[in-house]
């Protein structure tokens, strides 16, 4: 099956930084889509991004679907950023279920 | 729209009982998926629907394992007997792929505790 890995696994940023946050996945996809878990455990969507690029507010991702990776950026970091950021995507062609990367834990210190 | 409701909210139960999980998919949507996460092994599939469908179920971990989609608005995951392995958070997820998106919403998850 599709693999998919994220990295880095952790990060600590001071507050008003800014980071990149890779996805890598091993097979084409027809959904790749971003993910904040906050600290109550609920799932957020942030982007839905098979291919291109999308900006919403301070954060933006890019996805190279012929090079097969995603990239999460994050500007001007506040401490409502932390927690951890899945990278998803599907196995198949379709309506088909998403699988997760293992996440980036990210903390953001005031 | 209300989004994803999943109910119970969190649910404690003692080893050998059944749990009943309830999910609400967005009205419209079409395609259902049951999600666990756990320390160990992630976020991964056990279920999913299309059209009140079950799909593909190979994620289910054994037969104590149940799930049912009776209509478009209203699916149950079952678990009987309950066992302390089974301790998770348990995400139920909708999609409509309309005009090629797929994009999937997630309800806020039941956290289930077995002693």
């Amino acid at each position: 099956g599709i693999q998919v890995e994220q990295s880095p696994p952790d990060l600590i940023l001071q507050e008003g930084a800014n980071s990149t946050l890779r996805c890598n996945f091993s097979d084409s996809v027809n959904n790749l889509q971003w993910f904040h878990q906050n600290p109550w455990g609920q799932l957020i969507n942030l982007f839905y991004i098979p291919s291109g690029t999308k900006q919403n507010g301070r954060l933006s991702a890019t996805t190279v679907a012929t090079e097969r990776y995603s990239l999460l950026y994050i500007s001007s970091s506040q401490t409502t950023d932390s927690g951890v950021y899945f990278c998803a995507v599907d196995r198949n062609s379709g309506n088909t279920p998403l699988v997760f990367g293992k996440g980036t834990r990210l903390s953001v210190i005031a | 729209d209300a989004g994803v409701i999943q109910s119970p909210r969190h649910e404690v139960t003692e080893m050998g009982q059944e749990v009943t999980l309830r999910c609400k998919p967005i009205s419209g949507h079409n395609s259902l998926f049951w999600y666990r996460q756990t320390m160990m092994r992630g976020l991964e599939l056990l279920i999913y629907f299309n059209n009140n469908v079950p799909i593909d179920d190979s994620g289910m971990p054994e037969d104590r394992f149940s799930a049912k989609m009776p209509n478009a608005s209203f699916s149950t995951l079952k678990i009987q007997p309950s066992e302390p392995r089974d301790s998770a958070v348990y995400f139920c997820a909708s999609s409509f792929p309309g005009q090629g998106a797929y994009e999937q919403y997630f309800g806020p998850g039941t956290r289930l505790t077995v002693t």
